[in-house]
């Protein structure tokens, strides 16, 4: 049974950074792309990052490119989200998610974690 | 950024109805390469669809997607009590990934 279970979020200040943790069981971790979501009330779900299994090729939102950093360690199974200069329109609940590809580049996701929320505000 | 537009906002019907959602894209999604999710409150969302038309793994047959280019539809024949959610599209066809603002589906 494929588990995904995200780790990290909480309160922190703008300007902040904080590091996400998504822990993988039950498939292969090594052979799969994983990417993170997030989701706001106001602005619904997002897509923020994504890694190939290989960890050799990585893509960003604009909403986070230079701020944001996605990789992965498959001694441990587990992918991260390392979020620099937070900003509050960060504040979300974030999905770690296994990624299915379609063709390089181009994913769709099948399992999703049960998500982490962070919050920026001073 | 390919903006994905869902219609309606809200879909008010009766278990045992065929439910109809929208979804339609700012310009053509490639390869038909377009998700649908099921997203019930406190749970994460769920694959529905993939490719426009696939069923994911453990997916009921009442659950279809059809269409190709800018227009998408998901439909659901035979409304059961769980089906009752917010639907959302997602396209994958260009590198930075897009969501619809959602459909919910709820109880008339």
């Amino acid at each position: 049974e494929v588990q995904l279970l995200e780790s990290g979020g909480g309160l922190i200040q703008p300007g902040g950074s904080l590091r996400l943790s998504c822990a993988a069981s039950g498939f292969t971790f090594s052979s799969y792309a994983m990417s993170w979501v997030r989701q706001t009330p106001g602005k619904g779900l997002e897509w923020v990052s994504a890694i190939s299994g290989s960890g050799g090729s990585t893509y960003y939102a604009d909403s986070v490119k230079g701020r944001f950093t996605i990789s992965r360690d498959s001694s441990k199974n587990t992918l991260y989200l390392q979020m620099n200069s937070l900003r509050a329109e960060d504040t979300a609940v974030y999905y770690c998610a296994k990624a299915v590809v379609a063709a390089k580049g181009h994913y769709y996701f099948d399992y999703w974690g049960q998500g982490t929320l962070v919050t920026v505000s001073s | 950024e390919i903006v994905l537009t869902q219609s309606p906002g809200t879909l008010s019907l009766s278990p045992g109805e065929r439910a109809t959602l929208s979804c339609r894209a700012s310009q053509s999604v490639r390869s038909s390469y377009l998700a649908w999710y099921q997203q019930k409150p406190g749970q994460a969302p769920r694959l529905l669809i993939y490719g426009a038309s696939s069923r994911a793994t453990g997916i009921p047959d009442r659950f279809s997607g059809s269409g190709s280019g800018t227009d998408f539809t998901l439909t659901i024949s035979g409304l059961e009590p769980e089906d009752f959610a917010v639907y959302y599209c997602q396209q994958y066809g260009s590198s930075l990934y897009t969501f619809g603002q959602g459909t919910k589906l709820e109880i008339k």
